[in-house]
């Protein structure tokens, strides 16, 4: 099946720091990426989605300017944490849509905890 | 936009018992459903999956849902829980046009005891 690997599953960081995740897809092509974003005993919220070679579309209340998305290849996304603060502390996840135009299906990482000190 | 809602926050069940998880949404055109499940310490898998077609359908270790398009309902059943069943369940909802990210439900927590 399709394989999905973020890198690194845990970090932590000072505050003020930037971290950077990347999100892969190993066995197949991904013109997109969505990045979500898990609070402790929440559901998934989508942040940002991703497309290859294009600017990435971010959802509303998602400040653009310190969560870089760039999704450099079919294969590659990544998210930047900018100027990271403890309330950013938070699980990432993101998935990756095949490139065939009939699927529907998202093939999700494994997430990545991010703890800002 | 698109909303999911579960109506089961945390259910807890013996081993043997029968599970259904309730899910309904919000939307005005076609959509395909999913059910995914985060075992602890995991990450996401899907469950199964309604894109068209039987509206009842099954998916891995024994789990099956029915989409009731006039109840705008997609409810998670599995005649006999086991204990490793114990995990957080996701609903799961997108619109059936384009690459569209999915809106989760707000999550089901079950707990098996043995």
């Amino acid at each position: 099946g399709a394989v999905v690997s973020q890198h690194p599953s845990r970090v932590i960081c000072k505050s003020g720091t930037s971290v950077k995740i990347e999100c892969r897809s190993l066995d197949f092509q991904a013109t997109t990426m969505f990045w979500y974003r898990q609070f402790p005993k929440k559901s998934l919220m989508l942040m940002a989605t991703s497309n290859e070679g294009s600017k990435a579309t971010y959802e509303q209340g998602v400040e653009k300017d310190k969560f870089l998305i760039n999704h450099a290849s079919l294969t590659l996304s990544t998210l930047t944490v900018t100027s990271a603060h403890p309330e950013d502390s938070s699980f990432y996840i993101c998935s990756a849509v095949p490139g065939v135009l009939s699927s529907y299906e998202q093939y999700f990482g494994p997430g990545t905890r991010l703890t800002v000190t | 936009a698109q909303s999911v809602s579960q109506h089961n926050h945390h259910v807890i069940l013996s081993e043997a018992a029968s599970l259904e998880l309730g899910c309904n949404y919000s939307y005005g055109g076609t959509v395909n459903l999913f059910w995914y499940v985060q075992y602890p310490g995991q990450h996401l898998q899907l469950l199964l999956k309604y894109f068209s077609g039987d509206p009842l359908v099954k998916g891995i270790k024994g789990f099956e849902a029915e989409f009731i398009k006039s109840k705008f309902s997609f409810n998670l059943r599995k005649p006999s829980v086991q204990w490793s069943d114990t995990a957080e369940y996701f609903c799961a909802v997108t619109p059936n046009m384009g690459r569209r990210a999915l809106t989760f439900g707000s999550g089901t927590r079950l707990q098996v005891q043995p």
